[in-house]
């Protein structure tokens, strides 16, 4: 079974604190994604990439940034957690090509940030 | 920017009736179209597509309609289970191999 992995299902983190989500994807797919969601907002993209040591900012990538060193892990990067940060954060990934639009999407991570 | 929303943010059924759920989308250049189904404590799951091309497309008791002219995208399930409750999502791509647009979502609760 194809699997988007996030390691920390709940994080609780102190203001000011760096944090580290990790994803993994065992897919072989080019593209993976960070999104957060939040009630009655939805999905939104805070930053993607297309390939190996490449990104791009999503719609909200304001506090984030983000590491893809290899094809299958996908890192967002908090340098200084701040309280409306608290969020559940989604990583997904598909492949790339033509009609390829489907993402897989991790369980998420929810986070806290106090 | 441009987004996809949906009408009601939340929708209350009797088991074994049709569920219609509704998106509005603004962006008339999207060519395709995705909705996700999000279990409590889960990610996001695929449930079906459609083209722009298209106006209908059915898969395992679920349907999803698409009027252009109006910038409409509707998911119907039938015969509506307890296992149906969830969030759903609509979501739209611009152009191929871009970062889909998802709307706010709808939580379809399932009475029996």
């Amino acid at each position: 079974d194809v699997k988007v992995t996030q390691s920390s299902r709940y994080l609780v983190k102190r203001t000011g604190e760096k944090v580290f989500l990790e994803c993994v994807q065992d897919m072989d797919h080019e593209n993976m994604f960070w999104y957060r969601q939040d009630p009655g907002l939805g999905l939104r993209l805070i930053y993607f990439s297309y390939d190996v040591k490449m990104k791009e900012k999503g719609d909200i990538p304001e506090g984030y940034s983000v590491s893809r060193e290899k094809k299958e892990r996908f890192s967002l990067i908090l340098e200084s957690a701040s309280t409306n940060q608290t969020s559940m954060y989604l990583c997904a990934s598909r492949p790339q090509g033509p009609g390829a639009n489907v993402l897989t999407f991790g369980a998420g991570s929810r986070l806290t940030v106090l | 920017g441009e987004s996809v929303g949906l009408h009601l943010p939340t929708l209350s059924v009797q088991e074994g009736d049709n569920s219609i759920i509704n998106c509005a989308y603004s962006n008339s250049a999207s060519d395709y179209f995705i909705w996700y189904k999000q279990e409590s404590g889960k990610g996001p799951q695929f449930i079906i597509d459609i083209r722009s091309n298209m106006d209908k497309r059915q898969g395992q008791r679920v349907t999803v309609l698409l009027n252009k002219t109006v910038k409409h995208l509707s998911l119907q399930i039938a015969a509506t289970q307890p296992g149906d409750s969830a969030v759903y999502f609509c979501a739209e791509n611009k152009q191929a191999g871009t970062a889909l647009i998802f709307g706010k979502g709808t939580t379809l609760s399932v009475s029996s």
